[in-house]
């Protein structure tokens, strides 16, 4: 079985500040990992994927994210946040070889302080 | 390329009601999956089509169906309506290997 945790429903940072959102992953098989981006009564934009590449991937809207294995982790950073940051993010595993089933995490909501 | 397509954007329905969402794909893709959004559920997977074939489902019961046509294009509906249906219900279309590609949902309100 699949499954993704996120740690933290609710994150503040201020303008400008590091953004660190985490994200670790279950999977039986090598994942297929993402993280997409809410905006209020919108759907999902994808920011950024892992297909098993380059372990730093990096995405839209200066966003990365790095997979680390040995720690199942797959965290989203951004160096400065901006205030249009302000959104739900979902990081989400699949395994294409059952089907285009994606497992989404709780979601994270980034609120960004002026 | 147009984006995925759901219509219609906002609904209200009665207890006790049916409903059918449409979800149009981007062109070419040929898997259609559907999602429910709730604030105290977050993303529930509730099944994917694949060539006019569900080829998977998740854990809901059997007033939610769903169908895709030979175009593509995939509709879902919902029996017997509870106010705990009220969501937002999301589709996504892909291709076997790339990303999902979310439409913009749509707003179910049961009353």
């Amino acid at each position: 079985a699949q499954s993704v945790t996120q740690l933290g429903s609710h994150v503040s940072v201020s303008e400008g500040a590091l953004v660190l959102l985490r994200c670790n992953y279950s999977s039986s098989v090598p994942p297929y990992l993402f993280w997409y981006v809410q905006y209020p009564n919108q759907g999902l934009q994808l920011l950024l994927k892992y297909t098993s590449a380059a372990t730093l991937v990096k995405g839209i809207n200066g966003f990365e994210a790095e997979f680390k294995k040995s720690e199942t982790s797959f965290h989203l950073t951004k160096p400065s946040a901006h205030m249009s940051d302000a959104a739900e993010y979902f990081c989400a595993v699949s395994d294409w070889d059952t089907g285009n089933q994606f497992y989404f995490g709780t979601g994270t909501s980034l609120t960004v302080i002026p | 390329k147009a984006g995925v397509t759901q219509t219609p954007r906002y609904l209200i329905k009665t207890r006790g009601q049916q409903v059918t969402l449409s979800c149009s794909p981007i062109s070419g893709h040929r898997s259609v999956s559907w999602y429910q959004q709730t604030p105290g559920q977050g993303l529930q997977f509730l099944f994917e089509y694949f060539s006019e074939t569900q080829r998977n489902k998740g854990n809901f019961p059997g007033r939610f169906s769903g169908r895709q046509f030979s175009n593509s294009r995939s509709e879902m509906n919902v029996s017997t309506l509870e106010l705990g249906d009220s969501a937002l219900y999301l589709c996504a279309s892909s291709e076997p290997g790339q990303q999902a590609f979310f439409g913009q949902g749509t707003r179910l309100t049961v009353v």
